[in-house]
């Protein structure tokens, strides 16, 4: 089944404690993306990936990191969180190409920062 | 910059009513526009998308039309059931890279037997 995995699903945890929600897909999506949920906000792209090794900050970068070492996963690091970082995240991805792909995305991963 | 501004909610309705939610957009060039569907406890899904001035996207009994001279996407249907409960996002293209996605705020709809 064509998908987009995230984990964990909820994760609570403290303030300046490392963590990683890690991302796959088994589509061979050339395009990964992280965008966090928030009410009243809608949707907003944190970074983005077009291929392995190609990363590029999106419109809420701050205080967050990721890698594309292989083609199907693409973690979400937080180093340091932050009580404000408490959002619901979601990773998606896509076909690159022609005209504008359908994005595929992830069931989303809830984080409580205490 | 591009963004997308959507009717307040929540919206609650009963079995059968019709449907709007209005969507406007701010962009500039021709961006593409979509509606994405969030049932509870799920990702979004990608409901319907219009890639041009006039196009209607429709799925679903869902329906949108891009109208370019109102700068707006509203999605209508004409017969709701219980089973279309779910928060509905209105979204556009950032052609600046073509797959980056700008949503609105999300609407929550709720629909009553």
């Amino acid at each position: 089944e064509a998908q987009v995995t995230q984990n964990p699903r909820y994760l609570i945890t403290v303030t300046g404690k490392k963590l990683t929600v890690t991302c796959s897909q088994n589509m061979n999506h050339e395009y990964m993306s992280w965008y966090r949920q928030d009410p009243g906000l809608g949707l907003r792209q944190i970074y983005y990936s077009m291929n392995v090794e190609v990363t590029d900050k999106g419109d809420v970068p701050e205080g967050y990191k990721v890698s594309r070492k292989e083609k199907r996963n693409f973690p979400l690091i937080l180093e340091s969180p932050s009580p404000n970082q408490t959002s619901l995240y979601f990773c998606a991805s896509s076909f690159l190409g022609t005209g504008v792909n359908e994005q595929f995305f992830g069931p989303g991963t809830r984080l409580t920062v205490l | 910059g591009n963004s997308v501004t959507q009717m307040e909610g929540p919206v609650t309705l009963s079995e059968e009513a019709f449907l709007t939610i209005n969507c406007t957009y701010t962009a500039t060039g021709y961006p593409s526009l979509f509606w994405y569907v969030q049932y509870p406890g799920e990702g979004l899904q990608l409901l319907l998308k219009a890639t041009k001035a006039d196009d209607k996207g429709s799925n679903k009994g869902f329906e949108a039309t891009y109208r370019k001279e109102t700068t707006s996407f509203h999605l209508e249907k004409g017969s709701v059931q219980v089973s279309d409960s779910a928060v509905y996002f209105c979204a556009l293209s950032d052609e600046a890279g073509a797959q980056k996605l700008v949503f609105g705020q999300g609407t929550r709809l709720t629909i009553n037997p």
